[in-house]
C-alpha cells in the first residue's frame, strides 16, 4: 500500500463544533483529493489539490474548507459540523502523467459522526 | 463536464456465473477510466484501468469509446468478488487530475 494515512480514524462530535482531519502522504505526489462516501452518492469529491497553497472546489464543498501547506499534509476542517456531515471521508493521492506512475492510492478512510 | 454512470446498484449471481458490471461515461476530452473495488468497510483499490489492458482476479474490462463504456467483466464470478464495484473517469487533459466517480454497483456472489 501507499505511505498514505488519515487521522483520526473515527470521531464523534457535536454538531456545530469545528473538525479537522487529516491526510499525511509520504510519496512526494503532487496530488491530493478528499471524497465523502454515503449510501446512494458513491464517492464525491470535496477539494482537492494539485500543489502545495494550490486547491479548488469539488462537487460537495460547501460547508469545507483545506489546506496544503506542505506537499505531504492535506488538512480538511469541517467549520461548524452538521449531521448532513456524518460520512466516511476518504483521502487520495496520485503523481503526474498517465503511466503507472501515476496511480491513484486511497487512504483508509475516517468514520465521522456528528451527533 | 464529467459525468460516470452505474445504472446497477445492486447485482446478484451465482457463483461461477459470468458477471458483467456497467460503466456508462459523458466526458468530451480523452478520459482515463478506472475500476475500483472496495470489500467490507475497507479502503478502496485500483482494480483495472484502461490504459494497462490487463486482467486482474480474472476481471477485465475494455474502453468502447463509441458507446463511451468500461463494463467489467469476469467469465466465473466467485464468493471472493462479492464487494462494492466503482467505475471512475480522470480528467487528465487539464492540470488538476479530478476523479470523478460512480454511485458504484454492489456485487453479491451466491454459493
Amino acid at each position: 500500500d501507499a505511505g498514505i494515512t488519515q487521522s483520526p480514524r473515527h470521531k464523534v462530535t457535536e454538531t456545530g463544533t469545528p473538525v479537522t482531519l487529516r491526510c499525511h502522504q509520504t510519496e512526494n505526489h503532487r496530488y491530493m483529493y478528499w471524497y465523502r462516501q454515503d449510501p446512494g452518492h458513491g464517492l464525491r469529491l470535496i477539494h482537492y489539490s494539485y500543489g502545495v497553497k494550490d486547491t479548488d472546489k469539488g462537487e460537495v464543498s460547501d460547508g469545507y474548507s483545506v489546506s496544503r501547506s506542505k506537499t505531504e499534509d492535506f488538512l480538511l476542517t469541517l467549520e461548524s459540523a452538521t449531521s448532513s456531515q456524518t460520512s466516511v471521508y476518504f483521502c487520495a493521492i496520485t503523481g503526474q502523467g498517465r503511466g503507472s506512475g501515476n496511480t491513484i492510492y486511497f487512504g483508509e478512510g475516517s468514520w465521522l459522526t456528528v451527533v | 463536464a464529467q459525468r460516470v454512470t452505474q445504472p446497477e446498484k445492486l447485482l446478484s449471481v451465482f457463483k461461477g456465473a459470468p458477471v458483467e458490471l456497467k460503466c456508462n461515461y459523458s466526458y468530451s476530452g480523452s478520459p482515463e477510466l478506472f475500476w475500483y473495488v472496495q470489500y467490507s468497510r475497507q479502503r478502496l483499490q485500483l482494480l483495472l484501468r484502461h490504459i494497462s489492458r490487463e486482467s486482474i482476479k480474472g476481471f477485465t474490462a475494455d474502453l468502447n469509446k463509441g458507446e463511451t463504456s468500461f463494463h467489467l467483466k469476469k467469465p466465473f464470478a466467485q464468493e471472493e468478488d462479492s464487494a462494492m464495484y466503482y467505475c471512475a473517469l480522470r480528467d487528465s487533459g487539464g492540470s488538476n487530475y479530478k476523479l470523478t466517480f460512480g454511485k458504484g454497483t454492489l456485487l453479491t456472489v451466491n454459493p
